[in-house]
């Protein structure tokens, strides 16, 4: 099956600092790829999808200057987490849309990130 | 708008049976799916129903009937390793996926 990676697995960064997450489809190539937050206990957060080539399109309620995602190439997805606060601190994690004609999603991992 | 019901919560018991219901009202219909999700990690796809009917696999089964917008995913023999939140989402007619909130499954020996 698609497999999706993602890096750092986890990452403790201080207040006010910048972290980057990647994102990489490894077998398949993802035009479109999306960036999920989960909060301990609740459901997943559509953040915004990525398309290959063009911005992003983020979800209501999402800074997207607080949260940057370049997806450069069709195997590549980053997400950049500006000016990071201890409420930034959540599980992050990205899928992959698998090529047409499927619409299944492919998660990576997820990335945990404290904001201490 | 658009929206995914779901129980928040469902107990059972090991070795039993348990049915977690879904419906949606969403803009168009392009397939179902339901996701697994363990604490901590994220979700793993368990199945796919775009056409009407019960699509088997294994210990799991997922229904459809799009007429009353309406799935469930049947867990059978459960195992205590199928404590988890259960995750029912539709792709829409814009090809989305629309998230219902999910559900934790809670296995008592």
């Amino acid at each position: 099956g698609a497999v999706v990676s993602q890096h750092p697995s986890w990452v403790i960064c201080k207040s006010g600092t910048s972290v980057k997450i990647e994102c990489r489809s490894l077998d398949f190539q993802a035009t479109t790829m999306f960036w999920y937050r989960q909060f301990p206990k609740q459901s997943l957060m559509l953040m915004a999808t990525s398309n290959e080539g063009s911005k992003a399109t983020y979800e209501q309620g999402v800074e997207k200057d607080k949260f940057l995602i370049n997806h450069a190439s069709l195997t590549l997805s980053t997400l950049t987490v500006t000016s990071a606060h201890p409420e930034d601190s959540s599980f992050y994690i990205c899928s992959a849309r698998a090529p047409e004609p499927d619409y299944e999603q492919y998660f990576g991992p997820g990335t945990r990130l404290t904001v201490t | 708008g658009q929206n995914i019901d779901q129980p928040t919560e469902m107990t059972a018991t090991e070795g039993a049976i348990v049915q977690i219901n879904c419906t949606y009202q969403t803009s168009g219909f392009n397939g179902l799916f339901w996701y697994q999700q363990h604490a901590g990690e994220a979700p793993t796809f368990l199945s796919y129903n775009v056409l009407d009917g019960l699509e088997e696999k294994g210990r799991f089964s997922s229904f459809l009937s799009r007429s009353k917008g309406y799935s469930y995913l049947l867990l059978m023999e459960l195992q205590m390793k199928d404590s988890a939140s259960y995750l029912c989402a539709v792709v829409d007619s814009n090809y989305q996926l629309i998230w219902g909130a999910g559900t934790k499954l809670i296995i008592k020996p």
